[in-house]
């Protein structure tokens, strides 16, 4: 089974604090994501990466960045966080399959991040 | 227009009913489609997964691409107060590099 674990369930921190989450997964897979998830909103992607130190813009990327130094492990960056970015936070990785059989999106458990 | 749109709901059906779950999606070159579930405050687990048109079955879930229309749709059947959650609908882009989501229908399976 496709394992991507978040390293916090929940984490309140304050304004103007650096965020760090941390995803990992467990199979491999080459493309990894991160989205917010508001009600009404639905799932709105911040950021993406096909590859180790590749990444790209998502629709929602300001106030956020990534690294991801290992192909396993995935991290979002808050800079300086505001009381907007108090939202759940989900990681998602997926294999490059160009035949698109096996393109499925696996989701961690989220992390629901409140900022003060 | 969105490339996916579902209706929020929710939706209340007592145990035992049939559920009808749908979405409905603007680019014809889609392909694939999933259907997630969430519980909630947990991320979405993939329930469902079916290519181009037809259905496809999985216990109580049948899932149905009607290109033509492009109308997807998740059946449950006999449905359960444990399938109370909320259910997404996504297809990806053309080059896999971005998923596109609906915005979730939340189900309410009252016991």
């Amino acid at each position: 089974d496709v394992k991507v674990t978040q390293s916090s369930r929940y984490l309140v921190k304050r304004t103007g604090e650096k965020v760090f989450l941390e995803c990992v997964q467990d199979m491999d897979h080459e493309n990894m994501f991160w989205y917010r998830q508001d009600p009404g909103l639905g799932l709105r992607l911040i950021y993406f990466s096909y590859d180790v130190k590749m990444k790209e813009k998502g629709d929602i990327p300001e106030g956020y960045s990534v690294s991801r130094e290992k192909k396993e492990r995935f991290s979002l960056i808050l800079e300086s966080a505001s009381t907007n970015q108090t939202s759940m936070y989900l990681c998602a990785s997926s294999l490059d399959d160009r035949l698109g059989a096996k393109n499925i999106q696996y989701f961690g458990a989220g992390t629901r991040l409140s900022v003060l | 227009q969105k490339e996916v749109e579902q209706d929020p709901g929710p939706l209340s059906v007592p145990e035992g009913a049939i559920v009808s779950l749908n979405c409905t999606y603007s680019n014809s070159a889609f392909q694939y489609f999933m259907w997630y579930r969430q519980y909630s405050r947990k991320g979405p687990e993939l329930l469902m997964y079916t290519y181009s048109s037809g259905n496809k079955e999985d216990g109580r879930f049948t899932a149905q691409v009607d290109k033509s229309s492009k109308y997807i749709s998740l059946f449950i059947r006999d449905s359960q107060p444990s399938d109370s959650a909320t259910y997404l609908c996504a297809t990806p882009k053309y080059n896999f590099n971005k998923f596109y989501f609906g915005s979730g229908t939340k189900l309410n399976v009252k016991p």
